[in-house]
């Protein structure tokens, strides 16, 4: 069964730093480019961060470049997101996300459950 | 950045009705556009790629359409189990934006 599994999330005063991670199981990691997708308390849908197979295509949302670095480790299926200088705009549930392409055709198609953010004084 | 505007914000329907859903960009995003379910409490599903592909286990009752700006998600008979929120996405290109959703509630 196709897993992705979240963790790392918890609170934060502003500044601080948060590494999560995203375990993913039940397919070959090595074939997806992977996406973090966050949302704000009752809010919609941002997409935070975009890494390809091999890690030479990395893309980011304007309002955390400079600060959040994505990453992936294809030996351990794993991917990550290393999040400083945390503000409370941060503040979100963070989904990692399989982007499933074939040929031209690419999609979110399947995601965890996401780790909840919270930055807080 | 691509905005997109979805329309209406809450639609409330009763069980067997048909949900119409629109999605607009600010540009136009050739069939790059997906739409994904997300329910209370639960992450977002994928329901529908490059405006009118079903995924997988995907009822046939979901329909997209559309081209360039204006795309169209359709509920035919609506079930109780489809209240949840609707998002539209573009990969048309970075950052990959989404809209801001339509709750649809079922009577």
């Amino acid at each position: 069964e196709m897993q992705l599994v979240e963790s790392g999330g918890g609170l934060i005063q502003p500044g601080g730093s948060l590494r999560l991670s995203c375990a993913a199981s039940g397919f070959t990691f090595t074939r997806y480019g992977m996406n973090w997708v966050r949302q704000s308390p009752g809010k919609g849908l941002e997409w935070v961060s975009y890494i390809s197979t091999s890690s030479t295509t990395i893309n980011y949302t304007d309002s955390v470049k400079g600060r959040f670095t994505v990453s992936r480790d294809n030996a351990n299926n794993s991917l990550y997101l290393q999040m400083n200088s945390l503000r409370d705009e941060d503040t979100a549930i963070y989904y990692c996300a399989r982007d499933f392409c074939a040929t031209t055709s690419c999609r979110f198609d399947q995601w965890g459950q996401g780790t909840v953010v919270t930055v807080s004084s | 950045e691509i905005v997109l505007t979805q329309s209406p914000a809450t639609l409330s329907l009763s069980p067997g009705e048909r949900a119409t859903l629109s999605c607009r960009a600010s540009q136009s995003i050739n069939n790059y556009l997906t739409w994904y379910q997300q329910k209370p409490g639960q992450a977002p599903r994928l329901l529908i790629y490059d405006v009118f592909n079903r995924a997988t286990d995907i009822p046939a009752r979901f329909s997209g359409s559309g081209s360039g700006t204006d795309f169209t998600l359709t509920i035919n008979s609506l079930e109780p189990e489809d209240s949840a929120v609707y998002y539209c996405q573009q990969r048309f290109n970075w950052p990959r934006t989404f809209g801001l959703g339509t709750k649809l509630e079922i009577k």
